[in-house]
């Protein structure tokens, strides 16, 4: 049951894109599409931005796109705006004992 | 509006017990999965439990497993965390969520509780 693996910290400019990496198992990430992304600003709660893998809720702008390959699951902010900068946790359905597991968390720096 | 509202968390001597409580409101709770979230000070997330529609399932992360018990009362729109045993590692700010329906993912957070457990 550990935490699925993301980059501590990426950053860029306004209007360039940065990606996260979400590399987890064969028994969560690998296996299922159940990866959601969720935003969290200090002292709030988290909110969420993609689900399933690749799916928006309404209300998120589209910079916001997710993608998976193998256990490797990533979140590409296009377009970075001043107001995308906080953590960004990943979380995927695990199967083998049928929970979830949160990914160690990303800092956003918009330079 | 969906809202879910945490309380009971406050501070506690290690080997001590608390019960977090959740107030659900703007859906119909019964029919939802529901999960307890937590997050250290300064830490990730980290997930902890979730319950099903009736609370007849109900599934936990390894290090709590034994010592919390998370319940619902569908009838007053709650869902509960007793947690015994408390450790210094289980000091967090203590999320109620809500899954999606027939999804596996949290749509809905509450603003959390936090538990601090210190001599």
């Amino acid at each position: 049951q550990s935490a699925l693996t993301q980059p501590r910290s990426v950053s860029g400019s306004p209007g360039q894109s940065v990606a996260i990496s979400c590399t987890g198992t064969s028994s969560d990430v690998g296996n299922y599409n159940y990866v959601s992304w969720y935003q969290q600003y200090p002292g709030k709660a988290p909110k969420l931005m993609i689900y399933d893998v690749n799916k928006r809720p309404s209300g998120v702008p589209d910079r916001f796109s997710g993608s998976k390959s193998g256990n490797t699951a990533s979140l590409i902010i296009s377009g970075l705006q001043a107001e995308d900068e906080g953590d960004y946790y990943c979380c995927s359905y695990e199967g083998r004992y049928t929970h979830y597991v949160f990914g160690t968390g990303t800092k956003v720096t918009v330079l | 509006e969906v809202q879910l509202v945490e309380s009971g968390g406050g501070f506690i001597q290690p080997g001590g017990s608390l019960r977090l409580s959740c107030a659900a409101s703007g859906f119909t709770f019964r029919n939802y999965w529901m999960s307890w979230v937590r997050q250290a000070p300064g830490g990730g997330l980290e997930w902890v439990a979730k319950i099903n529609q009736d609370g007849s399932e109900k599934v936990y992360v390894d290090s709590v497993r034994g010592r919390f018990t998370v319940s619902r009362d569908n009838a007053e729109s709650s869902l509960y965390l007793q947690t015994n045993s408390l450790r210094a590692e289980d000091t967090a700010v203590y999320y109620c969520a809500r899954y999606a329906s027939g999804s596996y993912y949290i749509d809905y957070w509450g603003r959390g509780t936090l538990v601090t457990v210190s001599s």
